[in-house]
């Protein structure tokens, strides 16, 4: 089973600031098969990143993802005040179980 | 256009059973797997298992394997996730997910339900 790390816990930035989010992984994630979703209070998630650099439908372009590997990283470019919520790696690489990261809360400083 | 619609909140005891259920509407139910994801109170997201509607096909993780129990009808288009003895550690609130690629578990949940909070509480 991969296990995946995402860092920060917590990062605390202003809007139009630049957010990085990491996302590690234990062992190789096939075919670059990495998301990134995005949970707001009270809501399900959302799907941004799939194939770990290609935005979902409806998605802004201020929303990037790069990485392969092992190694992953969201990028927001300026944030926006709706940009602030929880964010999640999750691989689907291999067979099943597809694991998420543990999550990085993005926060308003 | 996709729907994924759960049924409401539910308060049960522990040791009782319960079966929840994810409607789906908008597309081929039988050609796209279709899974469930736990999220504990204030948690991350846990990946609890797929089925595939069309031959039921089913894939859990080992951490619940054994614990839940998912099944389909495809005459309603529904999915459902079941507990036979609910313990107080299962409440949580509970997604339905659906896979985006076409008969492919190897495409991230491009369709997510709205959630349903389980309550286990004596």
């Amino acid at each position: 089973e991969i296990v995946l790390t995402q860092s920060p816990g917590t990062l605390s930035l202003s809007p139009g600031e630049r957010a990085t989010l990491s996302c590690r992984a234990n062992q190789t994630v096939s075919s670059n098969y990495l998301a990134w979703y995005q949970q707001k209070p009270g809501q399900a998630p959302r799907l941004l990143i799939y194939g770990a650099s290609s935005r979902a439908t409806g998605i802004p372009d201020r929303f990037s993802g790069s990485g392969s590997g092992t190694d992953f990283t969201l990028t927001i470019s300026r944030l926006e005040p709706e940009d602030f919520a929880v964010y999640y790696c999750q691989q689907y690489g291999s067979s099943p179980p597809y694991t998420f990261g543990q999550g990085t809360r993005l926060e308003i400083k | 256009e996709v729907q994924l619609v759960q049924s409401g909140a539910e308060v049960k005891k522990p040791g009782e059973s319960l079966k929840i259920s994810c409607k789906a509407s908008g597309y081929s139910f039988t050609n796209y797997w279709i899974g469930w994801v736990r999220q504990l109170p204030g948690k991350g997201l846990d990946w609890m298992g797929i089925i595939y509607p069309g031959d039921s096909d089913t894939r859990y993780s080992p951490s619940f394997q054994g614990q839940v129990t998912i099944s389909v009808d495809k005459s309603t288009n529904a999915a459902y996730l079941q507990w036979s003895s609910l313990k107080a550690s299962d409440t949580a609130i509970y997604y339905c997910a659906r896979h985006s690629g076409s008969s492919s578990w190897r495409s991230p949940f491009g369709y997510w339900g709205q959630g349903a909070l389980v309550t286990v509480s004596s």
